[in-house]
C-alpha cells in the first residue's frame, strides 16, 4: 500500500513569496490533515478535512494560509505572503475514517519551508 | 497549561538496554487516548503504541509497551532491548474527547543508542 506522498521535499523562498504544498493522501482515507512542525516543537494541526469540507481550521492563520482539498483525494496548502516565522516542516497526514477513538494516522515524509 | 509534557530533551542508551520515555498529560475529559509516534532523521511520523483511556491493560506492541498511570496522569513509554534503528525523535500525543480527531503533540524526546 503507498503511503502518504508530499511534494516539494524542501523550498526555499524569500519572505513575501508565496508558495505552495502538494499532498496525496493514502488512497481510500477520508480525513486529511494538515501540520506544522517548527524546529524543536511538536507538529502543530493547522486543518483537518472530512472529504472535501473542513472540520478544523482553527489554528490556521487564515490572513495568509490557505488549503484546499478538491474532489475529496489530493491537497495543497498555500502561504501567501510567507514570513521568516513560518520556516517550518509541513507534514501531511490522513486517516481511514474519522469516527471512532482509536484513529490511527499516517504521515508522509513532510516538507521543510525555509524563508529567508 | 500544557496539554502534554515531555520533560527529557535528549537522552542516550546503550544498544540493549530498555528506555522510558517520559510522557504527563493534562485533560479534563474523561475520554481521550495517548499515542506515541518516533520521528526518524528522514522526518516522517510513524505510529508506534495507542492507549485509550478506558483501557484496563497497558497497550504492547512488539518491543514497545505503554506504562499507563492514569492517576498520576503519565504515559511513559518504554522500549526493551534497544538498537540502533531506534534512534530518533519520540513524540507523546492526546486526543481528548469521542469524535474529536485533533492531535495535541508535546516537545519531543531525542534518543540516541550507542553501540
Amino acid at each position: 500500500e503507498a503511503g502518504v506522498a508530499q511534494s516539494p521535499r524542501y523550498k526555499i523562498i524569500e519572505k513575501r513569496q508565496s508558495v505552495a504544498f502538494w499532498c496525496n493522501p493514502i488512497s481510500g482515507h477520508a480525513t486529511l490533515y494538515w501540520y506544522q512542525q517548527i524546529l524543536g516543537q511538536g507538529p502543530k494541526l493547522l486543518i483537518q478535512f472530512q472529504n472535501n469540507g473542513v472540520v478544523d481550521d482553527s489554528q490556521l492563520p487564515k490572513d495568509r494560509f490557505s488549503a484546499e482539498r478538491l474532489k475529496g483525494v489530493d491537497s495543497t496548502l498555500k502561504i501567501q505572503p510567507a514570513k521568516l516565522e513560518d520556516s517550518a516542516v509541513y507534514l501531511c497526514a490522513s486517516s481511514l475514517v474519522a469516527s471512532g477513538f482509536y484513529n490511527e494516522q499516517f504521515f508522509g515524509p513532510g516538507t521543510r519551508l525555509t524563508v529567508l | 497549561a500544557q496539554k502534554i509534557t515531555q520533560t527529557q530533551p535528549g537522552m542516550f542508551v546503550q544498544e540493549k538496554e530498555a528506555v522510558t520515555l517520559d510522557c504527563t498529560y493534562d485533560t479534563s475529559d474523561p475520554s481521550y487516548g495517548l499515542f506515541w509516534y518516533k520521528q526518524p532523521s528522514s522526518g516522517e511520523m510513524i505510529f508506534l503504541i495507542y492507549q485509550g483511556s478506558y483501557d484496563q491493560q497497558n497497550a504492547t506492541e512488539g518491543r514497545y509497551s505503554l506504562n499507563f498511570q492514569k492517576a498520576r496522569k503519565s504515559a511513559n513509554l518504554v522500549i526493551s532491548a534497544s538498537q540502533l534503528g531506534d534512534s530518533a525523535m519520540y513524540f507523546c500525543a492526546m486526543r481528548e474527547g469521542p469524535g474529536n480527531e485533533k492531535l495535541t503533540f508535546g516537545t519531543g524526546t531525542r534518543l540516541t543508542i550507542i553501540p
